[in-house]
């Protein structure tokens, strides 16, 4: 069993809709959390820290849950430009060393 | 500034060749990585630096040597390579080994 895992996708919805990710993680000592996108071919940027009380930023919403070693993504009214990888990472023991998931890939059609 | 870059963008080396990949950034952070990243896999993490001091080697093959010449400079000195380390390289930074780490465009390194 992988340490972070999510559903790899393909996600395929139209503008407009609403899109969730979830993403689980198996050592409970784990103590940061975080959402990456990778375009095609790019770098992985940094799209949210993931806190315990939820966070919000635009069309995005990140929620953790501690006692459900439970990550998810929810993005509103997606745009084409939401297309891109979507990486569900956790930095286990804040040695630095990030646990990657495997991407779940969304691609949001006209 | 408040970016990380990546020199070469892309780098063709044959397996006897040695070449260097060079890694910058100037936001102050004291923790430094280097990862591998294959197609449609993601990132590797390969070395971590905090306050210029390798702290965490993934158990890389010495062919990779990795060097932090100060707190604003990482370097990955490359010799003897196989085709199968052609990848993309991404350097990233962070403030301390506890903050979110921010990626450079890396380098896409190909073997001969």
């Amino acid at each position: 069993r992988k340490e972070v895992e999510q559903d790899p996708g393909p996600f395929n919805v139209p503008e407009g809709a609403t899109v969730a990710f979830n993403c689980t993680y198996s050592n409970s000592a784990s103590q940061s959390f975080f959402w990456y996108r990778q375009d095609c071919r790019k770098e992985p940027k940094l799209l949210m820290s993931v806190y315990s009380s939820g966070n919000e930023d635009g069309r995005f919403t990140a929620q953790l849950n501690r006692a459900s070693q439970y990550i998810s993504l929810l993005i509103r009214d997606s745009k084409l430009s939401d297309s891109a990888t979507y990486l569900c990472v956790v930095n286990r023991d804040n040695t630095g060393k990030l646990i990657f998931g495997q991407g779940t890939t969304l691609q949001v059609k006209p | 500034d408040t970016e990380v870059t990546q020199t070469p963008k892309h780098l063709v080396m044959g397996m006897t060749n040695k070449k260097s990949l060079k890694c910058e950034q100037h936001m102050g952070h004291r923790a430094m990585y280097w990862y591998k990243q294959k197609a449609k896999k993601p990132p590797e993490l390969m070395f971590v630096y905090s306050y210029e001091k390798l702290s965490i080697n993934e158990s890389v093959p010495s062919r990779f040597s990795p060097e932090c010449p100060n707190s604003s400079l990482l370097n990955l000195h490359l010799h003897a390579l196989q085709p199968e380390d052609s990848a993309l390289y991404l350097c990233a930074s962070s403030p301390r080994v506890d903050n979110e780490q921010f990626f450079g465009p890396g380098t896409r390194l190909t073997v001969l």
